[in-house]
């Protein structure tokens, strides 16, 4: 009930073009949601996070739309650019959950082709 | 300069060797945890402390120790009971627990590899 699953693996995207990244949960009890941005050999970095309490959140070239009912949430990175490429993590936690802890997804290996 | 630190960056180890990562935060934050991550892969949890002198294990703990004598350091020692040491460490902080303060914030990472 923990889980978090992300898709896909890996995705592969034109220069200016929107590369999506879909999370689905299952615990209801989530009230947290951040998606991290890790480039090879480096650690994940804060992208940008959602509460439920709202269906989309931009910031930038970067927008989580969240979906209560169905209990999924979405990365989208507009006007993709080869800086870009890296491997995005969604995640998930409880606010009122000791220790802060996050459920991680598998992660998605994203390339943008110049 | 604020921000976490983990060393070394790389690290070698033999079989049977014990090994302890260093982690240092100078955020203030209460909560530290340290992360497994094999390539390809997501992160698991191995332990984490909320506060000094008190830490729990995570998903993966077996094979693995660490203290909290203060609260800016968490080191992570990876024992020769660890059977498959070999992969890349990461450490996190995260401020106290309560509501609207989930962010965890990453370390470098520190790669361990086992000769």
């Amino acid at each position: 009930q923990q889980q978090v699953k992300q898709s896909p693996q890996s995705l592969i995207v034109q220069k200016g073009g929107i590369s999506i990244i879909n999370c689905a949960y299952e615990n209801t009890a989530f009230d947290y949601f951040p998606w991290y941005q890790q480039f090879p050999g480096k650690g994940p970095a804060l992208l940008i996070a959602i509460r439920p309490d709202v269906s989309e959140k931009k910031e930038g070239r970067f927008t989580i739309s969240f979906n209560k009912s169905a209990k999924q949430f979405s990365l989208h990175i507009m006007d993709s650019q080869p800086g870009d490429s890296a491997t995005y993590f969604c995640a998930a936690s409880i606010s009122n959950n000791a220790g802060n802890m996050l459920t991680f997804g598998g992660g998605t290996r994203l390339m943008v082709k110049p | 300069d604020g921000g976490i630190t983990q060393s070394p960056k790389y690290l070698f180890r033999k079989e049977g060797q014990n090994v302890t990562l260093s982690c240092e935060q100078n955020l203030n934050h209460d909560a530290m945890y340290w992360y497994r991550q094999d390539p390809g892969q997501g992160l698991r949890l191995i332990y984490y402390s909320q506060i000094v002198n008190d830490f729990q294990k995570g998903d993966i703990a077996e094979g693995y120790s660490v203290s909290r004598e203060k609260k800016e350091s968490f080191p992570l020692t990876v024992t020769s009971a660890q059977k498959n040491p070999t992969a890349f460490y990461l450490c996190a902080s995260s401020p106290d627990g309560t509501l609207g303060r989930n962010e965890q914030f990453f370390g470098p990472g520190t790669r361990l590899t086992v000769l």
